[in-house]
C-alpha cells in the first residue's frame, strides 16, 4: 500500500529564513511519481512539481528547491529566503505507474511566514 | 483558459436533503476525480473516472455517488447527506495526458451538513 507522511503539522518562520518541508513516502512499486501542491489561504490547490522515480536529480525553481532521495524515501521541499506569500498549506503526494488513478496525499504542512 | 469549475462553491444544507455538486472541465481530459479535504487528514479520494461511463471508488466512497455521462462533466451526488460529510470538496482533472497522476484542481466546494 502507498503512504505519504508529512511529520511537520505546522511550521512558523520569520521572513527571509530558509525552511524545509519534509515528505516521506512508502511504495513497493518501482515506478512512481511524487508531487508537491500548495494551498494558499484562498483555498485553491496549485500544482508545484512532479518528480519521476527514475529521475533523482534535484530541482530548483527560483526560491524553491526539491531534494529527492530514494535511499531514504524522501522528497523534501526547501523554500529559500521565505516570503509572506509563501504562507500556505503544502501537500506532498504520491502515485504509481500501476495506480496513477489513485493519488495519495499526505496530511499537509501548514507554513506561516511572519513578517 | 484551462478550468475546472465546481458549483456550488459554498452550501449549507440539512441532513437527508439530496444534493449534487457539479464539476465541469474545458480541456477534454479523460481522467477526473473527487477528493474531500479534512483537517489533519489531507485529501482523500472519493471517486474517480478514467473515461466516459467508467467510474471507480477511491478510499472514502461511502455516502457518495458519481456519474460520467460525458467527458466534460463529473458530478458528485450526496443522496442523503449526513453531518460527517461536512467537508471541503475538490474536483480534479488530469493535468497532462501522460497518466502520472498529476492533477489540476477546481476551486473547491465547502459543504456544511446540519
Amino acid at each position: 500500500a502507498q503512504k505519504v507522511t508529512q511529520a511537520q503539522t505546522e511550521i512558523s518562520v520569520v521572513e527571509k529564513e530558509d525552511v524545509t518541508l519534509d515528505c516521506v513516502y512508502e511504495t513497493r512499486d518501482t515506478t512512481y511519481y511524487l508531487f508537491w501542491y500548495k494551498q494558499p489561504p484562498s483555498g485553491e490547490l496549485v500544482f508545484l512539481i512532479r518528480r519521476n522515480s527514475f529521475d533523482e536529480q534535484n530541482e530548483i525553481s527560483g526560491r524553491y528547491s526539491w531534494n529527492f532521495q530514494k535511499s531514504t524515501s524522501s522528497f523534501n521541499f526547501t523554500i529559500t529566503a521565505s516570503q509572506v506569500v509563501d504562507s500556505a498549506v503544502y501537500f506532498c503526494a504520491l502515485s504509481t505507474k500501476t495506480s496513477y488513478d489513485k493519488v495519495i496525499f499526505g496530511p499537509g504542512t501548514s507554513l506561516s511566514v511572519i513578517p | 483558459e484551462a478550468q475546472v469549475t465546481q458549483n456550488p462553491r459554498y452550501l449549507i444544507t440539512v441532513t437527508g436533503k439530496k444534493l449534487t455538486v457539479t464539476c465541469s472541465q474545458n480541456m477534454n481530459h479523460e481522467y477526473m476525480s473527487w477528493y474531500r479535504q479534512d483537517p489533519g487528514l489531507g485529501l482523500r479520494q472519493i471517486y474517480y473516472s478514467m473515461n466516459v461511463e467508467v467510474t471507480d471508488k477511491g478510499d472514502v466512497p461511502e455516502g457518495y455517488k458519481v456519474s460520467r455521462k460525458e467527458k466534460r462533466n463529473f458530478p458528485l451526488i450526496l443522496e442523503s447527506p449526513s453531518p460527517n460529510q461536512t467537508s471541503l470538496y475538490f474536483c480534479a482533472r488530469g493535468l497532462r495526458g501522460d497518466n502520472t497522476g498529476e492533477l489540476f484542481f477546481g476551486e473547491g466546494s465547502r459543504l456544511t451538513v446540519l
